[in-house]
């Protein structure tokens, strides 16, 4: 069985940029969650969608939205990119959020780097 | 209060030792609990869930949760040198309607 894949891998913008980061699900998932890690610190929660709705929001500025298409698969958006931007953003995904079974497998990531 | 709390460690082990991680969290309210191992550099892997008190055990890993004192605990005996990351304890709250890491504690398992 496929794990939860993200692309790119690695991406090095400049700030005031636009990115979009992409995220594949694990077949029969159809929740999907956004963390930023930035280095040495922990995992900021940034989005949940599950179903193409968005379920729950992070404390994170308007700048960084998403969304979920009708195969699950979901892009995060972050515009107008600042230094602090510069992390590793992590997709999760896990079982419809009503089974009840919260357990979110992550992706490998994607690194960004904001110069 | 942080709503999920680890030490930071770094908790250093002999090989062969059982080491021992531990979380405290702050919503009683809290329904699953999960605990996820990351190494430098990559994504966090997920190694125990438990929901209901007491001991789950996993080869060598128990997860330990206690719902009336808000602590939730991770076990790993016959630590090896690979196990030597950094281990996060995640709470899923339906009050917040998210998974809640914690800062993580680091592991290092010495030969």
């Amino acid at each position: 069985e496929a794990g939860v894949t993200q692309s790119p891998t690695h991406l090095i913008k400049t700030r005031g940029q636009q990115v979009t980061l992409r995220c594949s699900p694990i077949s029969g998932h159809t929740s999907v969650y956004w963390y930023q890690q930035a280095l040495g610190l922990g995992l900021q929660f940034l989005l949940w969608y599950d179903e193409g709705e968005e379920r729950n929001r992070g404390n994170f500025p308007p700048r960084f939205s998403g969304r979920q298409f009708p195969n699950y698969s979901s892009e995060l958006n972050v515009n107008a990119l600042e230094l602090e931007d510069s992390a590793l953003y992590l997709c999760a995904s896990s079982p419809r959020w009503d089974s009840l079974t919260y357990e979110q497998y992550f992706g490998p990531g994607t690194r960004l780097t904001v110069t | 209060q942080k709503e999920v709390e680890q030490n930071s460690g770094p908790l250093s082990v002999p090989e062969g030792a059982i080491a021992s991680l531990n979380c405290t969290y702050s919503d009683r309210g809290s329904q699953s609990f999960f605990w996820y191992r990351q190494y430098s550099g990559k994504s966090p892997e997920l190694i125990m869930s438990i929901y209901s008190n007491g001991d789950k055990e996993d080869g060598r890993f128990t997860a330990q949760l206690n719902k009336a004192s808000q602590y939730v605990s991770l076990l790993i005996r016959d630590s090896q040198p690979s196990d030597s990351a950094t281990y996060l304890c995640a709470v899923f709250t339906g009050g917040y309607n998210k998974l809640i890491f914690g800062a993580g504690t680091r592991l290092a398992v010495h030969p």
